[in-house]
């Protein structure tokens, strides 16, 4: 099947600081991309919606400001956590569909750790 | 509106026994549904899924799920558990028409445990 890549696999931020996850399909072009947040023994939920060259589309209770997501090129998006708190401390994953658009590739997700 | 409900939080098996994870889904229109794992701090790879073709589905690692229209259910089975298939387990109901899968909904997930 298709390869997503996530980059870096784990971080460790301080407070206040930003944080970039990026997102590239190494072997096919990726149409749209998503980017998901997992809490300690939880589902995952989805965050926001992109696709190339246009805005992200942000889930209900999302804060577009702090979560930047920018999907600049067809293989590659990237999250941004700005001004980054304790509380956004989480496993982040993002999925990636191709023109088909008949199955989601994920990444191997991001473990995010603001001290 | 989509959703999924899986029924179990927890299921624990011995190793050469069956699993069964179950799974309802609720749907306005013929859905597309899908069984994810995932190993502890990794991504999540595809086990199998259903795009309205046969409703039984053959997956890797030999894991299948029947679709029953008639129960809204798509239980994942695998007739002898290993340990390699402790992990989390995700059903998944595509919010797009048809094959599509511009939104993923995940159920809750199901967390399997081998015991030896």
């Amino acid at each position: 099947g298709a390869v997503v890549s996530q980059h870096p696999s784990r971080v460790i931020c301080k407070s206040g600081t930003s944080v970039k996850i990026e997102c590239r399909s190494l072997d096919f072009q990726a149409t749209t991309m998503f980017w998901y947040r997992q809490f300690p023994k939880k589902s995952l939920m989805l965050m926001a919606t992109s696709n190339e060259g246009s805005k992200a589309t942000y889930e209900q209770g999302v804060e577009k400001d702090k979560f930047l997501i920018n999907h600049a090129s067809l293989t590659l998006s990237t999250l941004t956590v700005t001004s980054a708190h304790p509380e956004d401390s989480s496993f982040y994953i993002c999925s990636a569909t191709d023109r088909k658009n008949t199955e989601a590739f994920f990444g191997q997700g991001t473990r995010l750790t603001v001290v | 509106a989509q959703s999924v409900t899986q029924l179990d939080s927890h299921v624990s098996v011995s190793e050469g026994t069956p699993v069964l994870l179950r799974c309802n889904y609720s749907s306005s229109y013929s859905p597309s549904l899908f069984w994810y794992v995932q190993h502890p701090n990794k991504g999540l790879q595809l086990l199998l899924k259903y795009t309205s073709a046969a409703t039984l589905v053959k997956g890797i690692n030999g894991f299948e799920a029947e679709f029953k229209k008639s129960e809204t259910s798509f239980h994942l089975t695998k007739p002898s558990a290993h340990m390699s298939d402790a992990a989390e387990y995700f059903c998944v109901v595509s919010g797009g028409y048809g094959g599509a899968t511009n939104k993923l909904i995940f159920g809750t997930g199901t967390l399997l445990a081998v015991q030896p």
